[in-house]
């Protein structure tokens, strides 16, 4: 089945940077693009990053684009996100995630997730 | 970016009751729509997507509907374990949203 495993949350304080990783198992990980959602307390989730099955494309939010990194290794199944000059804002259960297969097209629609990992940017 | 207007925020129900909750996207996003289930501590789960295909293993008193602008989410019979934060997400275009989120609660 499906398995995806954040790694790398923590304290960190403002302006300091902070790299997380996903190692995925359960499928076919280059049918796929990879995606990083996160999470603040008592908010709903907000979409960070993509990066596409070949890691050739990234796009990211407003809110992270120019700071945060997204990257993969498919030789190892697992997704990066590289997370610069962060601040209080970014505080937040940071999930990675895949699309739901359609009729052979993987969707921007997450029907798994991990479990999270928290990143608490305070000083 | 497409902005997802999830209505109410919140409500009180019993077990057994029917359950609506709406979402109005911004724009028109065909049927590019995937409602979550998220329960304290855990993940959302993804309950339905192209706004009316049940996700494997969720059950069938889940159903959604609409298209275009305006989709519903109904438990025809709320179930204990249903009590939960729900949310609805366009993937019509990137960068993909989420709806602020409804959470089900104990009348």
């Amino acid at each position: 089945q499906v398995q995806l495993v954040e790694s790398g949350g923590g304290v960190v304080q403002p302006g300091g940077p902070l790299r997380l990783s996903c190692a995925a198992s359960g499928f076919t990980f280059t049918d796929f693009a990879m995606h990083w959602v996160r999470q603040s307390p008592g908010k709903g989730p907000e979409w960070v990053a993509v990066v596409s099955n070949d890691g050739s494309e990234r796009e990211y939010a407003d809110s992270v684009e120019g700071r945060f990194s997204v990257s993969r290794d498919n030789s190892n199944n697992i997704v990066h996100l590289q997370m610069h000059s962060l601040s209080v804002e970014d505080t937040a259960l940071y999930y990675c995630a895949k699309g739901v297969m359609v009729s052979g097209f993987a969707e921007d629609c997450f029907d798994s997730w991990g479990q999270g990992t928290l990143v608490t940017v305070s000083s | 970016d497409i902005q997802v207007t999830q209505s109410p925020s919140s409500l009180s129900a019993s077990a057994g009751d029917r359950v609506t909750i709406t979402c109005r996207a911004s724009q028109d996003i065909d049927r590019s729509i995937g409602w979550y289930q998220q329960k304290r501590g855990g993940a959302p789960k993804l309950l339905l997507f192209a706004a009316s295909s049940l996700q494997s293993g969720v059950p069938s008193r889940f159903t959604g509907s609409g298209s275009g602008t305006d989709f519903t989410l109904t438990i025809s019979s709320l179930q204990p374990e249903d009590f939960a934060t729900y949310y609805c997400q366009q993937f019509y275009s990137r960068p993909v949203t989420f709806g602020q989120g409804t959470k089900v609660e104990v009348k």
